[in-house]
């Protein structure tokens, strides 16, 4: 099936600093991405959905200026979480559909797990 | 009200055991509805789509009753391999789109 890859797989960074996350497809197109934020033992959350070529939207409650979304290619999609700080610790998981159109082909990354110190 | 709510577990099983997840969704639009298997510290994977008419695979059978918005999975014959969170999700669209997740239903097996 379809492989999603994500870089780096944790990182771990000090208070002020940016960290820039990358999600790509390995075997397919994907124009749009999807960038979740998973806190312990809380379900994931849409951050946000990258679109190739244009503005990423941002879902309600997501600062846009704080996580920067570019999608400067069919295969990969970056997250800068910019000027990070503790309460920025989780684990972020990038997602692209697949090709086929199928409504139940949307393969997720092995998630990146950040911690701020 | 979460738009997707789950019972936390966790649920402690024995081997051989069969056990059934359940999940309420809030969004009566929603057209897409699927069970999503994340081991500790791992990503999502998917484990089935769920139908109006029910669908099984294996030892694992889900269910979807629209008028009540409720999900079920049920897995029988449970293996220690089955230890992990068990996600309900689900979509307002019947596209690879926007997914919403539960928080997840933890299953441990034991011996």
């Amino acid at each position: 099936g379809a492989v999603v890859s994500q870089h780096p797989s944790w990182v771990i960074c000090k208070s002020g600093t940016s960290v820039k996350i990358e999600c790509r497809s390995l075997d397919f197109q994907a124009t749009t991405m999807f960038w979740y934020r998973q806190f312990p033992k809380q379900s994931l959350m849409l951050m946000a959905t990258s679109n190739e070529g244009s503005k990423a939207t941002y879902e309600q409650g997501v600062e846009k200026d704080k996580f920067l979304i570019n999608h400067a290619s069919l295969t990969l999609s970056t997250l800068t979480v910019t000027s990070a700080h503790p309460e920025d610790s989780s684990f972020y998981i990038c997602s692209a559909p697949g090709t086929s159109g199928s409504w139940d082909t949307q393969y997720f990354g092995p998630g990146t797990r950040l911690t701020v110190l | 009200r979460k738009e997707v709510e789950q019972d936390p577990g966790p649920f402690n099983v024995p081997e051989g055991a069969t056990v059934a997840f359940n999940c309420t969704y809030s969004n009566s639009a929603s057209q897409s509805f699927f069970w999503y298997r994340q081991d500790c510290r791992k990503e999502p994977k998917l484990l089935m789509s769920v139908y109006s008419s029910g669908n099984e695979d294996g030892r694992f059978t889900a269910q979807l009753n629209r008028a009540s918005q409720y999900i079920s999975l049920l897995i029988r014959d449970s293996k220690l391999s089955d230890s992990a969170t068990y996600l309900c999700v689900v979509s307002d669209t019947g596209t690879a789109s926007k997914l919403t997740f539960g928080t997840g239903t933890r299953l441990q097996v034991t011996l």
